[in-house]
């Protein structure tokens, strides 16, 4: 699975879009790029996918840049509840179930 | 669906001592695996198994035994607990699907003293 760059911390105002960046520069044709998100040292959940084309669910969006070497995931509406550490895992197709964690992007919301 | 459970929630060994991590998943999933996350740190893949009798090494497996007889069912062995092992341990199943994500379980508090 391709290595993951993320920015150790941002910061972002409640209401406004928090746009987190992933830097996968290796990733190969096979491989989506997953976003998890921890809040307070629970396990990790799910937050959004996407291979090459850009996504949208409930949570988040996800933009992939079109050589697919960045993607940045976006919370259009942030709130204090979205405070947490967020990791981008570029993960092949195979999915063995196997996930390797970069240290990720803690998301600190301020009122 | 209870999703992943993992039991205990928290526990304090002393060194040498043994002692076994439960993790079971009600969804069926082919694939399961443990991570263990120290503090300030991401999640690091111990040992994980992609179906009933199959198991295989992560990024950090010794101290550690798994195995895998049933499909709802991944315990996690500490043979002889060291101070090291002090963590907060994952465990994660996912279904043998292409382009699913894995489920969590709330996660085990271990204190090696």
């Amino acid at each position: 699975d391709a290595k993951t760059t993320q920015p150790p911390s941002m910061d972002c105002a409640e209401g406004r879009a928090a746009n987190l960046p992933c830097n996968h520069s290796t990733i190969s044709g096979n491989e989506y790029v997953y976003w998890y998100r921890q809040i307070h040292s629970q396990g990790p959940q799910y937050i959004i996918h996407g291979l090459k084309n850009n996504e949208t669910n409930e949570m988040a969006s996800l933009i992939i840049t079109e050589d697919r070497k960045s993607s940045t995931l976006i919370l259009p509406h942030a709130t204090l509840r979205d405070t947490a550490v967020y990791y981008c895992i570029a993960h092949g197709s195979s999915n063995t179930g196997k996930l390797i964690f970069g240290q990720g992007t803690t998301l600190q919301v301020k009122p | 669906n209870a999703g992943v459970t993992q039991t205990p929630k928290f526990q304090v060994l002393k060194t040498g001592q043994s002692m076994t991590l439960q993790c079971a998943q009600d969804m069926n999933h082919e694939y399961m695996s443990w991570y263990r996350q120290d503090p300030g740190m991401g999640l690091r893949l111990i040992h994980y198994s992609v179906g009933a009798g199959i198991t295989d090494q992560g990024e950090v497996p010794n101290g550690y035994n798994v195995s895998r007889s049933t499909t709802e069912d991944f315990p996690l062995r500490l043979l002889s607990a060291a101070p090291s092992q002090t963590s907060v341990y994952f465990c994660a199943s996912t279904p043998r699907v292409m382009d699913t994500e894995a489920f969590f379980g709330q996660g085990t508090r271990l204190t090696v003293v």
